[in-house]
Parts: C-alpha cells; structure tokens; sequence
C-alpha cells in the first residue's frame, strides 16, 4: 500500500462547480499534512496546510479525519484558474526531519 | 527579490557523462532537498542536507551525488552511474522547525541524448 494514494483523476468540471479531492494516508502517526498545487512542467507550491480543526482560504477548505486517516480538499465555485495538478503531501512523525511524503497529485481540469 | 533558482531549465546529458544541476536559495532557510519527479509518480526524496557540510540520502540516492558548502548551495550530481536519469528534478528549502513548508524551485529537465 502506498504512503499516500490519491485518484489521479481527471476530474473534468464547468466553471463555478464546488468540486472535491480526497487523499488517504497509510501512517497513522503522521502529524502534519499540506496540499500543494502544481500546474503542467512547473514546480508544486504550496495551496493550504492541513490542521485538526480543518481551515478554510477563500474558496478552498481543508479536512483532516484522523481516525479514517484521510485529507480532503473542497474547492468552491472553481475558476479555469483552478485547472491544476493537486498533491497531498504528508509528513510522517517518525522522522527526525522534514521528510515529506507527496501523493501522485489529483488532475483537475476546469472548463468554461 | 527572496527565493529558490536552479538552472539549467533544460540539461541534456550524454551517455556515460556526469552533469551538475544548480539550486540556490536567500531565504536564508537551513535545509534543502532534492526531488525527482517522474510522470504518474510522486516526487521522490535523493538528498537532503539540514545544515552546511552535512548532508543525508534520501530513498533514492544511487547514481547521484550533492555537496553543502554553503547555506544558500546545493548542487547535485547525476553522475553515469545513474542509469535512468531523464526526470524532472526540483530543488526545495525550508527552516528546519516542526511542520515547516518547504518551498520548491522551478526545476531542471533533464534528457538523456
């Protein structure tokens, strides 16, 4: 089982759509938890982290069920901006440093 | 302006050549890392370095070779050992605190001629 799985997607949706992401991880112990966003040949960069109580930025929330051990991300009334490569990224507490963990991204593909 | 710059944007590499890519950062952050990035695959940790003159391997640290002389550089080599070297590879620092972001370059492609 992978550290981190996410469904690749594409997810194909019209502007203005509430779409969302989910993410599962495998360590139990893991404490820290991002989203990051990557568009096509270009670098991630970091959309949101991931708290307890769940957090929302404008037109993103993110959720955290540690019991079922996964992360979600809610993207609201989606702009063809949106269009991206979403990764789940989580840090397992068992390393002494920062080593994170990236899923292989979920495609979003936003249309007018 | 503060960031992270690598270069080259694209590098090709001859058969049996070792070829050197490029991270700086003035964030003034103490860690850095190296990722290679494969279609359909997360990003894979080689190296990492959490302060100058130290540096630790990652998972898939064969065929490649980095040094940390200065805080803000930290080349890696991929060296002709490393038979499948074509990959996108990101370059990425951070502070070295409890859930710190760690903050990527724009990446080099590398291509096998």
């Amino acid at each position: 089982r992978k550290e981190v799985e996410q469904d690749p997607g594409p997810f194909n949706v019209p502007e203005g759509a509430t779409v969302a992401f989910n993410c599962t991880y495998s360590n139990s112990a893991s404490q820290s938890f991002f989203w990051y966003r990557q568009d096509c040949r270009k670098e991630p960069k970091l959309l949101m982290s991931v708290y307890s109580s769940g957090n929302e930025d404008g037109r993103f929330t993110a959720q955290l069920n540690r019991a079922s051990q996964y992360i979600s991300l809610l993207i609201r009334d989606s702009k063809l901006s949106d269009s991206a490569t979403y990764l789940c990224v989580v840090k397992p507490m068992n390393t002494g440093f920062q080593k994170l963990v990236f899923g292989t991204g979920t495609r979003l593909l936003v249309s007018p | 302006d503060g960031g992270i710059t690598q270069s080259p944007k694209y590098l090709f590499r001859k058969e049996g050549q070792n070829v050197t890519l490029s991270c700086e950062q003035n964030l003034n952050h103490d860690a850095m890392y190296w990722y290679r990035q494969d279609p359909g695959q997360g990003l894979r940790l080689i190296y990492y370095s959490q302060i100058v003159n130290d540096f630790q391997k990652g998972d898939i640290a064969e065929g490649y070779s980095v040094s940390r002389e200065k805080k803000e550089s930290f080349p890696l080599t991929v060296t002709s050992a490393q038979k499948n070297p074509t990959a996108f590879y990101l370059c990425a620092s951070s502070y070295t605190g409890a859930g710190e972001t760690q903050y990527f370059g724009p990446g080099t492609r590398l291509l096998v001629l």
